[in-house]
């Protein structure tokens, strides 16, 4: 099972701010089928990024997805108000499906 | 639009038994890989189970391997997951997803609670 760890565990900033998640792989994820997602409380979880880097339909392009093998990034060039929220990677390349820990983003 | 909506979550005692339904529409429900994920409270997402298009593929998390089983009927539009030997860490929302690849879960329903208590 590939375990996905994500960092950092909580990330308080302003909103315009940029920001980068992280998400670390156990082993290389292959062909890069990894994804993220976005859950506000109360809610069911929002595709944001997959393949690594193709930004899902109706997501704005604030959001950007890279990486490859074991190392990927979330960032949001400028966070607005409704970016705050639980972030979730996920990857699909081996047959056993694994999501990361979360990184939960906060208004400072 | 897409629309997933859970049913059949409730409280079952340890060991028992319940089946969680699906039921799709603005989409062409048998051409999409279907999964089930689940959310213990106040805790991350777990992928639990998925099924190919017509039903010939499913695999599960090892968690669930051998009590839940996946199911779809694609004349009513709706996925299915049968669970069996319920134990206290089965306690979670379960969540119906879409895929249009097998991996990654495009759109997703609101959810169902289970509780497994006595």
């Amino acid at each position: 099972e590939i375990v996905l760890t994500q960092s950092p565990g909580t990330l308080s900033l302003s909103p315009g701010e940029r920001v980068t998640l992280s998400c670390r792989a156990s082993q290389s994820v292959s062909s890069n089928y990894l994804a993220w997602y976005q859950q506000k409380p109360g809610q069911a979880p929002r595709l944001l990024i997959y393949d690594a880097s193709s930004r899902a339909t109706g997501i704005p392009d604030r959001f950007s997805g890279s990486g490859s093998g074991t190392d990927f990034t979330l960032t949001i060039s400028r966070l607005e108000p409704e970016d705050f929220a639980v972030y979730y990677c996920q990857q699909y390349g081996s047959s056993l499906i694994t999501f990361g820990q979360g990184t939960r983003l906060e208004i400072k | 639009e897409v629309q997933l909506v859970e049913s059949g979550g409730g409280l079952v005692q340890p060991g028992g038994s319940l089946r969680l339904s699906c039921a799709a529409s603005g989409f062409t429900f048998s051409t999409y890989w279907m999964h089930w994920a689940r959310q213990a409270p106040g805790q991350g997402l777990v992928w639990v189970s998925r099924i190919k298009t017509d039903g010939s593929y499913t695999n599960y998390a090892d968690s669930v391997k051998g009590r839940f089983t996946i199911s779809r009927d694609n004349a009513k539009n709706t996925l299915y997951m049968q669970m069996n030997s319920l134990r206290a860490e089965d306690t979670a929302v379960y969540y119906c997803a879409n895929s249009r690849s097998s991996g990654y879960l495009d759109s997703w329903g609101q959810g169902t609670l289970v509780t497994v208590s006595s």
